[in-house]
């Protein structure tokens, strides 16, 4: 079975500062490693996600990603955070061989960048 | 493209009653998945369809049920509803063929669904 954790439940971080909302997967086979953004009553938002290739990954809005095999690790990053990133943050991972397709959610964090 | 879209966005409903939310998906993408989110669970897989076909289904009670139509819209339906099933019920679509594990999902606004 396939599983995520996201081990802190809330980040807080000063605006301008450096953000970095972290995330370790189990999977078996190759992940494929997604982050979401949740605005309040809105959706998840899609931000970024890794297939293959490039360990740094960039995505909207100025995040980016870093996929560490070793780790099991995909940690969202962003060098400077405004308010406005102030959200709930998804991490997912699914497989294409070995594990399921279905992607499975991490139980989300919540980012409270202040001013 | 106009994005995914959910009716209603809000709902309050007796126990007891059924209810039914609609899923309209991005134009082009055939593939749908509903799930449920509550604080206390996050976010739970309930079911997908592709192709008018359930695909793959969630650890749902059978009073969870759907289906897809030929123009991809899909409907979730669940009856005899009960003070636990209040939560937000979010629609995603992605193109579901080939390298679907490696497609990105996109959401809808979803429905708040309160059972009273």
């Amino acid at each position: 079975a396939q599983s995520v954790a996201q081990p802190e439940d809330q980040v807080n971080v000063a605006e301008g500062n450096p953000l970095t909302v972290k995330c370790t997967y189990s999977v078996s086979g190759n992940p494929y490693l997604f982050w979401y953004v949740q605005y309040p009553n809105r959706g998840l938002q899609f931000l970024l996600k890794y297939i293959t290739g490039d360990n740094l990954v960039k995505g909207s809005y100025g995040f980016e990603a870093e996929f560490n095999k070793s780790q099991t690790s995909f940690h969202l990053k962003k060098p400077s955070a405004l308010v406005s990133d102030s959200a709930l943050y998804f991490c997912a991972v699914s497989s294409s061989s070995g594990g399921s397709y279905i992607p499975t959610f991490g139980r989300g964090t919540s980012l409270i960048v202040h001013p | 493209k106009a994005g995914v879209t959910q009716t209603p966005r809000y709902l309050i409903k007796t126990r007891g009653q059924q209810v039914t939310l609609s899923c309209s998906p991005i134009s082009g993408h055939r593939s749908v998945s509903w799930y449920q989110q509550t604080p206390g669970q996050g976010l739970q897989f309930l079911f997908e369809y592709f192709s008018e076909t359930q695909r793959n289904k969630g650890n749902f009670p059978g009073r969870f049920s759907g289906r897809q139509f030929s123009n991809s819209r899909s409907e979730m339906n669940v009856s005899t509803l009960e003070l636990g099933d209040s939560a937000l019920y979010l629609c995603a679509s992605s193109p579901g063929t080939s390298g679907r594990s490696s497609y990105e999902q996109y959401f809808g606004p979803g429905t708040r669904l309160t059972v009273t």
